[in-house]
């Protein structure tokens, strides 16, 4: 079976420029999980759905992050603009148990790099 | 609430038993166990709930103490394949987000 696919790997953009990170979950799970690592935050939630709806985006940093979930097997993640302490590897993350939380499988994560 | 980690670094030498605590400030519906290599995604290695279970797999388990909130993983005669950081994530008793705390970076040498 296939993981958690995610793209792009990496992304190395201007600071101002939008940025957008895909995301599709693992087939039959009903959650999906965006996080952020970063050396000095660590694994910080962003936002994450049940069956394709926001559940709590009380992690989004700002206005200039959205996230859409328009069906059960593709998510995406914007910036705009986007800015240098965006810098950050993007994980997305899926699970079958709902608000339960059972266990996440994890994607490769997107390293966004932010000049 | 990001839970607390402890310690945040060990360095252990190949057999040696290690334990990696998590406490949080509020009551838990459950406590989530990952590790992570360097450059790689987290991957899971255990969920404990709510009634203070102990969990095992292989020479790695854990324990849930609800009363005080905390949860301790337990790494026993480690091996070189054990090193990476180690992560705990909490759910409070809403049955909301999973939260993860700092990390704790495991080394084992030979």
């Amino acid at each position: 079976d296939a993981g958690v696919i995610q793209s792009p790997r990496h992304e190395v953009t201007e600071m101002g420029q939008e940025v957008t990170l895909r995301c599709k979950p693992i087939s039959g799970h009903n959650s999906l999980f965006w996080y952020r690592q970063t050396m000095m935050r660590g694994l910080e939630l962003l936002i994450y759905f049940n069956n394709n709806v926001p559940i709590d985006d009380s992690g989004m940093p700002e206005d200039r992050f959205s996230a859409k979930m328009p069906n059960a097997s593709f998510s995406t993640l914007k910036i705009q603009p986007s800015e240098p302490r965006d810098s950050a590897v993007y994980f997305c993350a899926s699970s079958q148990q709902g608000l339960n939380t059972g266990e996440l499988f994890f994607g490769e994560g997107s390293r966004l790099t932010v000049l | 609430q990001q839970p607390v980690q402890s310690p945040q670094a060990v360095i252990l030498r190949e057999g040696e038993d290690a334990v990696i605590n998590c406490s949080s400030s509020k009551a838990l519906y459950s406590v989530h166990w990952y590790r992570q290599k360097h450059g790689e995604a987290p991957v899971f290695l255990m969920i404990l709930l709510k009634g203070g279970e102990q969990k095992g797999h292989e020479k790695i388990s854990a324990s849930f103490n609800e009363k005080k909130q905390q949860s301790s993983l337990y790494l026993t005669a480690s091996q070189l394949s054990y090193s990476g950081t180690y992560f705990c994530g909490t759910q409070g008793e809403g049955r909301n987000k999973l939260v993860f705390g700092a990390g704790t970076i495991l080394r084992v040498k030979s």
